[in-house]
């Protein structure tokens, strides 16, 4: 059973630019959530999804970002118009139905807005 | 109030030591409690979980609730230097049906040989 995984594992991009970052979630996982973590801190959660259903969205989640699971397994986050508030290491996690609060993450994508 | 508090450290302990790790809450509801282990540059690892009051074991580790206190801890005994690294905890809230995460800041540790 592969774990989580993220791509791409770095992005460097210009303020104003947009990016999209993919999870794709441990196989049967029905639940997969994002994450932001800035240097000396805790994961923030960002969004959460049960299958395709965008289920909860925190209020760090702006208009400037956007997540995608269309077919309930891999999904998008999008942050348009970059600003370097957005650095930072976007992690998405995933559980099972059977053990729902039991998140196993994946290995982020650090992002740097220059 | 932050949701979660962790002593941000440093830790630092002997190899061979029990390391001592502690986490306080504020909703009294909360109902499960993780630690994960995270290294430098990478993402957090689930190292343990505990939903009751009591003592969990698993190999080297222990997790500590006390709901009455709001208080959760992680015991590494036998610590080696491979444990060096940062420990967060997290809380799923009352009445969370969705699995959102509360995370601490994080508590880093350093095992010395």
């Amino acid at each position: 059973d592969t774990g989580v995984s993220q791509n791409p594992r770095h992005k460097i991009t210009k303020r104003g630019q947009n990016v999209t970052f993919r999870c794709d979630p441990i196989s049967e996982h029905n639940r997969l959530y994002w994450y932001r973590q800035t240097l000396g801190q805790g994961p923030e959660f960002l969004t959460y999804f049960q299958n395709e259903a965008q289920l909860e969205k925190s209020r760090l989640l702006s208009d400037r970002f956007s997540a995608e699971r269309p077919k309930g397994s891999f999904s998008t986050l999008e942050i348009q118009r970059t600003e370097q508030g957005d650095s930072a290491m976007y992690l998405c996690a995933s559980s099972s139905r059977d053990a729902v609060y039991e998140q196993y993450f994946g290995p982020g994508t650090r992002l740097t807005v220059t | 109030q932050k949701e979660v508090e962790q002593n941000s450290g440093p830790l630092s302990v002997p190899e061979g030591a029990i390391a001592s790790l502690n986490c306080t809450y504020s909703d009294r509801g909360s109902q499960s409690f993780f630690w994960y282990r995270q290294y430098s540059g990478k993402s957090p690892e689930l190292i343990m979980f505990i939903y009751s009051n009591g003592d969990k074991e698993d190999g080297r580790f222990t997790a500590q609730l006390n709901k009455a206190s709001q208080y959760v801890s992680l015991l590494i005994r036998d610590s080696q230097p491979s444990d060096s690294a940062t420990y967060l905890c997290a809380v799923v809230n009352r009445g969370s049906t969705l699995g959102r995460l509360y995370f601490g800041r994080g508590t880093q540790l350093t095992v010395w040989p």
